[in-house]
């Protein structure tokens, strides 16, 4: 159980175009959803929160107008890169938890986003 | 101060060793902490979770905790080529996991 489920795993874009990137629970509903980043050899780093029916929450230094996050129902929650930027080249994760409270997070396969 | 912090490694260690991986926090209230693995290219995968002191072992894995020392360890008995990976730690803060830079482990033949 648990699983979490992302798509695209890859993509390759030009500067100056948007990507929407996918994250769906399949076997649960979550009405919280994380969305992180990491780059080569570094830790996640949480971006945003989703939360199903509201806005975003955002962390300090992520441009909401850049990483648009829309969790319009209790299993999909979708990150759109706006205007990419070679910068912006990463892995993207998003999570989900099953359970409430501190329950553990459960990772998609993550979305390696390469801008060209 | 980060928030969790954890050695970068690599933690080299022969095949059938155990291999011990060490994390603190900074956030004293903290009361849930993870473990987990993540292979080059891959996303994260969960091995423990501890939510009290002491240990919790499963399989050839042991989680320890510490809260007094704000300490979480994780502890891998007859390491295998195949644990080799980054392990990162994550500890909730408010509502928010937050993740160590991770430890690299290298476990050789």
């Amino acid at each position: 159980g648990a699983v979490v489920s992302q798509h695209p795993s890859r993509v390759i874009c030009k500067s100056g175009t948007s990507v929407k990137i996918e994250c769906r629970s399949l076997d649960f509903q979550a009405t919280t959803m994380f969305w992180y980043r990491q780059f080569p050899k570094k830790s996640l780093m949480l971006m945003a929160t989703s939360n199903e029916g509201s806005k975003a929450t955002y962390e300090q230094g992520v441009e909401k107008d850049k990483f648009l996050i829309n969790h319009a129902s209790l299993t999909l929650s979708t990150l759109t890169v706006t205007s990419a930027h070679p910068e912006d080249s990463s892995f993207y994760i998003c999570s989900a938890s099953a359970g409430t409270g501190n329950s553990p997070l459960h990772f998609g396969n993550g979305t390696r986003l390469t801008v060209t | 101060q980060k928030e969790v912090e954890q050695n970068s490694g690599p933690l080299s260690v022969p095949e059938g060793a155990i291999a011990s991986l060490n994390c603190t926090y900074s956030d004293r209230g903290s009361q849930s902490f993870f473990w987990y693995r993540q292979y080059s290219g891959k996303s994260p995968e969960l091995i423990m979770s501890i939510y009290s002191n002491g240990d919790k072992e499963d399989g050839r894995f042991t989680a320890q905790l510490n809260k007094a020392s704000q300490y979480v360890s994780l502890l891998i008995r007859d390491s295998q080529p195949s644990d080799s990976a980054t392990y990162l730690c994550a500890v909730y803060n408010t509502d928010k996991l937050i993740f160590g830079t991770g430890t690299r482990l290298q476990v050789f033949p």
